[in-house]
């Protein structure tokens, strides 16, 4: 159990253009789901955390009008990068926090490489 | 504010031996333990977790920690590694009333035959 899928898992893009993320839990229903952003050979930053039905709440620092996140369902949150740019280019990982038995863990998609050239 | 320390950026290690990769956090509260793997170009996966009871706490492929109060300590062991333990290993920490996880820089543990 405890499934969490990103798509895409790769993605290449012109600079300017806006591109969507989307991390699902499978076999359980998230209520909160967090976004991460690794530079190579860094650790996970947190970007924001989503709660389904509600304004996402974002870390100092990362402006919520490029990264745009959207929960509207307990299996589903989208993060999308606007007007990206090279500078975006980064390994995005998203976790899923359960209700009930998983509540205290979050459990992580594989991730999603974005190259903005 | 929470903050994790992983001493060693890098553990070279040969096949069948032992390792232990080291973790010290501090937090005012009560904390929430974990470690994390990550392979080559994936996401992280859930190695143990400490949230209460044993501190002795066992995970997936053989890997243990041991919770420290006094010594804010959860470091990872391994009594005998594997060629394909090699990755990187994260220790994360969050405070029981909170949401947030907050990430260690990281160990890059590479296992030698």
């Amino acid at each position: 159990g405890a499934v969490v899928s990103q798509h895409p898992s790769w993605v290449i893009c012109k600079s300017g253009t806006s591109v969507k993320i989307e991390c699902r839990s499978l076999d359980f229903q998230a209520t909160t789901m967090f976004w991460y952003r690794q530079f190579p050979k860094q650790s996970l930053m947190l970007m924001a955390t989503s709660n389904e039905g509600s304004k996402a709440t974002y870390e100092q620092g990362v402006e919520k009008d490029k990264f745009l996140i959207n929960h509207a369902s307990l299996t589903l949150s989208t993060l999308t990068v606007t007007s990206a740019h090279p500078e975006d280019s980064s390994f995005y990982i998203c976790s899923a926090r359960a209700l009930a038995e998983y509540q205290e863990t979050q459990y992580f998609g594989p991730g999603t490489r974005l190259l903005v050239l | 504010a929470q903050s994790v320390t992983q001493l060693d950026s890098q553990v070279p290690v040969f096949e069948e031996a032992p390792v232990e990769l080291r973790c010290n956090y501090s937090s005012s509260v009560s904390v929430y333990l974990f470690w994390y793997v990550q392979y080559p170009n994936q996401g992280l996966q859930l190695l143990l977790k400490y949230l209460s009871g044993s501190t002795l706490v066992k995970g997936i492929n053989g890997f243990e920690a041991e919770f420290n109060k006094s010594q804010t300590s959860f470091h990872l062991r391994k009594p005998s590694v594997h060629i394909s333990d090699t990755a990187e290993y994260f220790c994360a920490v969050s405070e029981s009333d909170t949401d947030k996880l907050i990430f260690g820089t990281g160990t890059r543990l590479q296992v030698f035959p």
